[in-house]
Formats: C-alpha cells, sequence, structure tokens
C-alpha cells in the first residue's frame, strides 16, 4: 500500500510560472514531511520540510501547505526557473527512521 | 568531509552473481540508512544502522541481501544471487541520531542485472 500518494507524475511550466505538486498521506502518527528534489544521476536532497503543528512555511522561491484535517499538502515553486527542472518527491516520515516517499515528479521548466 | 559517498557509482553483473557496495557517510552522523530506487519510482526503505546496530530492516530485504557496519562508520550492501529485479539504484543516507530526520544522501550505486 502506497503511504503517500504524489501527483501529478509529470508537469511542464513556463519560466516565471508557478509549479504546484500535491501530495496526501494515510497515516496520521506521520509528524515530518519534507520535500526532495533530485537530479538525474544524483541521490535527493532535501528542499524543504513541515511539522504538522503549522500550516505553512516558506522558504524562498518554495513554500509547502499543509492541510492536516484533508491530510494533504503541497509544494508550491514560485516564479519557476529552467534550473528547477528536476524530479521532486513529497516523502513522510514518523520517527526518522524510515520515509515514505511518493512516487515522483518530473518537472521541466521552459525557458 | 564532502557528504555521503557510495561506490561503485554503476555496477552490470550476470544474473546469479553476488554484488556489494559501499557507502561511507558523513564522518560525524552515527545513522546510517540504505534505501532501493527503482526507475519512476520514489526511494523505499530498506534497512538502517546506529553505529554498528542494524536496529531495523524492511521486507523487500529478502534473505539475499545482508548489509553491515562493522565499525560504525562505512557500510556494505551485498546482495546475492542477483535476479534481474534487482536492478535499481541503490541510496545511502546518514544523520545524526540527535537529528534523525535530517537525512543526507548519497549519489546512489545503480546496478544493472543483465
Amino acid at each position: 500500500q502506497q503511504q503517500v500518494k504524489q501527483s501529478p507524475q509529470s508537469l511542464i511550466v513556463q519560466k516565471g510560472g508557478i509549479s504546484i505538486i500535491n501530495c496526501a498521506y494515510e497515516n496520521t502518527a506521520f509528524d515530518y514531511f519534507p520535500w526532495y528534489q533530485q537530479f538525474p544521476g544524483k541521490g535527493p536532497a532535501l528542499l524543504i520540510a513541515i511539522r504538522p503543528d503549522v500550516s505553512e512555511k516558506k522558504e524562498g522561491r518554495f513554500t509547502i501547505s499543509f492541510n492536516k484535517s484533508a491530510k494533504q499538502f503541497s509544494l508550491h515553486i514560485m516564479d519557476s526557473q529552467p534550473g528547477d527542472s528536476a524530479t521532486y518527491f513529497c516523502a513522510a516520515s514518523r520517527t526518522g527512521n524510515q520515509f515514505y516517499f511518493g512516487t515522483g515528479t518530473s518537472l521541466t521548466v521552459i525557458p | 568531509d564532502t557528504g555521503v559517498s557510495q561506490n561503485p557509482r554503476h555496477k552490470i553483473t550476470k544474473r546469479g552473481q553476488n554484488v556489494t557496495f559501499r557507502c561511507d557517510p558523513i564522518s560525524e552522523h552515527n545513522r546510517l540508512y540504505w534505501y532501493r530506487q527503482t526507475l519512476g519510482q520514489g526511494p523505499e526503505f530498506l534497512t538502517y544502522f546506529q553505529n554498528e546496530a542494524q536496529l531495523e530492516k524492511s521486507r523487500l530485504l529478502s534473505d539475499r541481501f545482508s548489509a553491515e557496519r562493522p565499525k560504525g562508520s562505512f557500510s556494505t550492501l551485498e546482495i546475492q544471487r542477483t535476479e534481474q529485479g534487482d536492478s535499481a539504484m541503490y541510496l545511502c543516507a546518514s544523520s545524526l541520531y540527535r537529528d534523525s530526520y535530517g537525512y543526507t544522501f548519497g549519489s546512489g550505486t545503480r546496478l544493472t542485472v543483465v
């Protein structure tokens, strides 16, 4: 059973536009929700993360919106740039011992 | 220290052969994790160590898989009698015990079983 469901599978955005990726989870015991960015041939790199006690977290052009009652969270990339083209994974964890990852979203930002 | 190091970066092996991968974590990190990532999927947890103790194993870690971290520093992941379904990227990550959420991933070892 997929613990974290992610959509869309792929996304094409014009430079300067907003990229939005959504995730949903089932386990209400999860207490940490990170987003990872992965370039081809590289491991995932932590982009931004949120705890369930806040509804939004912003770091530069990246924002996580969190809806605890709906068990959903999303990543917003403002002013998307070609260098943002990568695969993005949401994840969730209860203890930090193990992360459950979504299936990934391939983002392409067109110049 | 430049991060988590994994070797080799690529490995091609024939079905039925044994393979071993190595992970060198960030030096002060006492937790080490192994994940497997197949094409088009997110990473899946395999196992993790705190120092030299293997504390948790996924059911994905079949009897053909074994991981060790003998001195609490580097770790090895061995796959015996490889199968085509083992073809994947094997990712290692490390963290501090007091910040177990703060993973740093390596670049992975890509295994192709032919």
